[in-house]
């Protein structure tokens, strides 16, 4: 069973701090590592994805890959009260049966406030 | 591109009828995926095909659902008889194929009643 862990939350932090989500996952062979960003009421919506260990960077987005720790997080930059949200974190192996199939954590909620 | 395309939005029926949920993907996404959501397991992968063919249907919950892509614009899902507990917010999702990048459609809210 290949697990990805989230903490549920909820995550609070005020309005220009720095938010940050975790995420680690199970399976070693994990290739490819995704945040998704879901409101209330919507559909999961990609913001960012990762494939190599170190940093990426994104406007006020950054996602962090240890594939030695098997962990995964993403870094929001001055936080706005629009990023509150649940933030979904997802795994795929990209191999054998399981390519193309992603595994998604229970996601973190996140709320800004002003 | 008017994204990945579902209906309908939303869904309320009652116990032992069959349902059927429809998604369009994105033209030229060779990956398509239904997911289910909810509150206590969160998303579930149900199933994902490639290339109108399906891969993986271990996320099937039971023979009472089942799932087509007939052409490379079209799948269902259809849920035969339904029961309660399938109440859930339905997600199709298609990919390019590019390690997985994922583009959902607006899913169905579905109530069994």
């Amino acid at each position: 069973q290949k697990e990805v862990e989230q903490n549920s939350g909820p995550l609070s932090v005020p309005e220009g701090a720095i938010a940050s989500l975790n995420c680690t996952y199970s399976d070693r062979g994990s290739q490819s590592f995704f945040w998704y960003r879901q409101y209330s009421g919507k559909s999961p919506e990609l913001i960012m994805f990762i494939y190599s260990n170190g940093d990426k960077e994104d406007g006020r987005f950054t996602a962090q890959l240890n594939k030695a720790s098997q962990y995964v997080s993403l870094l929001i930059r001055d936080s706005q009260p629009s990023d509150s949200a649940t933030y979904l974190c997802a795994v795929n192996s990209d191999r054998g049966s399981t390519l193309g199939r992603l595994y998604f954590g229970r996601g973190t909620q996140l709320t800004v406030w002003p | 591109d008017a994204g990945v395309i579902q209906s309908p939005r939303h869904e309320v029926t009652e116990m032992g009828q069959e349902v059927t949920l429809r998604c369009k993907p994105i033209s030229g996404h060779n990956s398509l995926f239904w997911y289910r959501q909810t509150m206590m397991r969160g998303l579930e992968l149900l199933i994902y095909f490639n290339n109108n063919v399906p891969i993986d249907d271990s996320g099937m919950p039971e023979d009472r659902f089942s799932a087509k892509m007939p052409n490379a614009s079209f799948s269902t899902l259809k849920i035969q008889p339904s029961e309660p507990r399938d109440s859930a917010v339905y997600f199709c999702a298609s990919s390019p194929g590019d390690r997985a990048k994922l583009f959902f459609g607006s899913g169905t809210q579905l109530s069994v009643l």
